[in-house]
């Protein structure tokens, strides 16, 4: 059975840092992995997205990598904002038609 | 603009009561799934379909209904049988239900059982 972790569960940094947060993944027989930012009380944005073959995506200020033989995935963000507060969770979609969800890492970025 | 609607945003309900929350989206996507979201876990799968009058039973389907009647449209029910609804739940459509594209979500309903 598929499962999604992430950790750190909470995370709370000054303003203009650099950080990283992990997901990882039992099994790697993944077609995808997926990076959504979700803030209180709404639905979730889809940020990233890596294919299987694919070993990193970038959007602006978000860098996603992926390697699947130690079934782990990284998000990268540079110069944290305040506006980056959420918590973003990671998902992937395994040999069936549905994605795994992890529970998420809650980040604030304060000014 | 594109995007996918849910009401109510908030919905009270008595215990022995069915419910109904909608879902309706303008993407032209093929498929639509239903999440549950409760604190400190991770978003679970209820119901999902492919297509038009298709659907099939995600991890916790138990106590939940749906219907595809039209593409654009996908309407869930919490029956009484659903022991614990006091949850966020989520609607969600994808070009394909084949995996590789982007899921779109929903602002979300939010159901407490009084």
């Amino acid at each position: 059975k598929q499962e999604v972790t992430q950790i750190p569960a909470a995370l709370s940094v000054p303003e203009g840092e650099n950080l990283v947060l992990n997901c990882s993944f039992t099994d790697s027989a993944i077609y995808n992995l997926q990076w959504f930012r979700q803030d209180p009380g709404k639905g979730l944005t889809s940020l990233l997205l890596i294919q299987s073959s694919q070993r990193e995506q970038t959007s602006g200020r978000l860098n996603a990598s992926l390697d699947k033989s130690s079934g782990r995935s990284t998000l990268y963000i540079a110069a944290s904002q305040p506006g980056d507060s959420a918590t973003y969770l990671c998902a992937v979609y395994h040999n069936t038609d549905k994605l795994i969800f992890g529970t998420g890492t809650r980040l604030q970025v304060f000014p | 603009d594109g995007g996918i609607t849910q009401s109510p945003k908030y919905l009270f309900r008595k215990e022995g009561q069915n419910v109904t929350l909608s879902c309706e989206q303008n993407l032209n996507h093929d498929a639509m799934y239903w999440y549950r979201q409760d604190p400190g876990q991770g978003l679970r799968l209820i119901y999902y379909s492919q297509i038009v009058n298709d659907f099939q039973k995600g991890d916790i389907a138990e106590g939940y209904s749906v219907s595809r009647e039209k593409k654009e449209s996908f309407p869930l029910t919490v029956t009484s049988a659903q022991k614990n609804p006091t949850a966020f739940y989520l609607c969600a459509s994808s070009r394909t239900g084949t995996g590789a594209n982007v899921l779109t979500f929903g602002a979300g309903s939010r159901l407490t059982v009084l």
